[in-house]
């Protein structure tokens, strides 16, 4: 059973304001990424970390930013949100060998009006 | 720039029914093609990774077959059931370290 958590689940919040995104696993993982998915469309790399104090872009351009101070912590934050930043945001973890599976929280449906 | 592409986008069946989704990706240099179950509004559970030197990975009624050369993997359920009613997507690991190109997906639905 995978144990990675993603809060909030919901998020509606108007334009300008600063959010957080918090996930968190207690696998040890060293590996930890973002993705953002739109509905009816696929899942898009954002920023992924392969261990404290390690973060790279994906390949989907993003004006959010990331940090990984401790190996079970990857908030996500989007200093000034806009409209055109509501979507899905799914949170991952794998463990160090590239072949093991991946595991995702359950996601954050960002709104933003 | 790796590009997966499923096919059907959706699919309804009747229960009992065996099935394969399919899925083809440009880029053959992969490390690894993974299946992924997704629920509405719900995060990704993994269902089956093929690694690279893998021809098929099998779990319950579950099989998944890779073919890197022809840039395709195919996901077999067997007797399916109303339960396996979900979106299946897969993705291919291109660059190693589990960055994932994904596909669109195939939303089943398994009627009684």
């Amino acid at each position: 059973e995978a144990d990675i958590y993603q809060t909030p689940r919901y998020l509606v919040i108007g334009t300008g304001k600063k959010i957080t995104l918090e996930c968190s696993q207690t696998m040890g993982h060293d590996k930890m990424y973002w993705y953002q998915q739109d509905p009816g469309m696929e899942l898009h790399l954002i920023h992924y970390s392969y261990g404290v104090n390690s973060t790279e872009k994906g390949d989907l351009s993003s004006e959010s930013t990331v940090s990984r101070i401790r190996t079970e912590h990857f908030p996500l934050t989007l200093e000034s949100a806009r409209p055109s930043h509501t979507s899905q945001y799914l949170c991952a973890s794998g463990g160090r060998d590239a072949y093991e599976k991946l595991f995702f929280g359950s996601g954050t449906q960002l709104s933003v009006l | 720039k790796q590009e997966v592409t499923q096919i059907p986008a959706a699919l309804s069946v009747p229960e009992g029914e065996n099935l394969v989704l399919n899925c083809s990706f440009t880029d053959s240099a992969i490390y690894n093609l993974q299946w992924f179950r997704q629920d509405p509004g719900k995060g990704l559970t993994s269902l089956l990774l093929i690694q690279s030197s893998q021809r098929e990975q099998t779990s319950g009624r579950l099989n998944a077959s890779l073919d890197k050369s022809s840039g395709r993997s195919t996901l077999y359920i067997a007797a399916s059931q109303p339960g396996d009613s979900a979106t299946y997507l897969c993705a291919a690991d291109t660059g190693g370290g589990n960055k994932l190109t994904f596909g669109t997906g195939t939303q089943l639905k398994v009627e009684l």
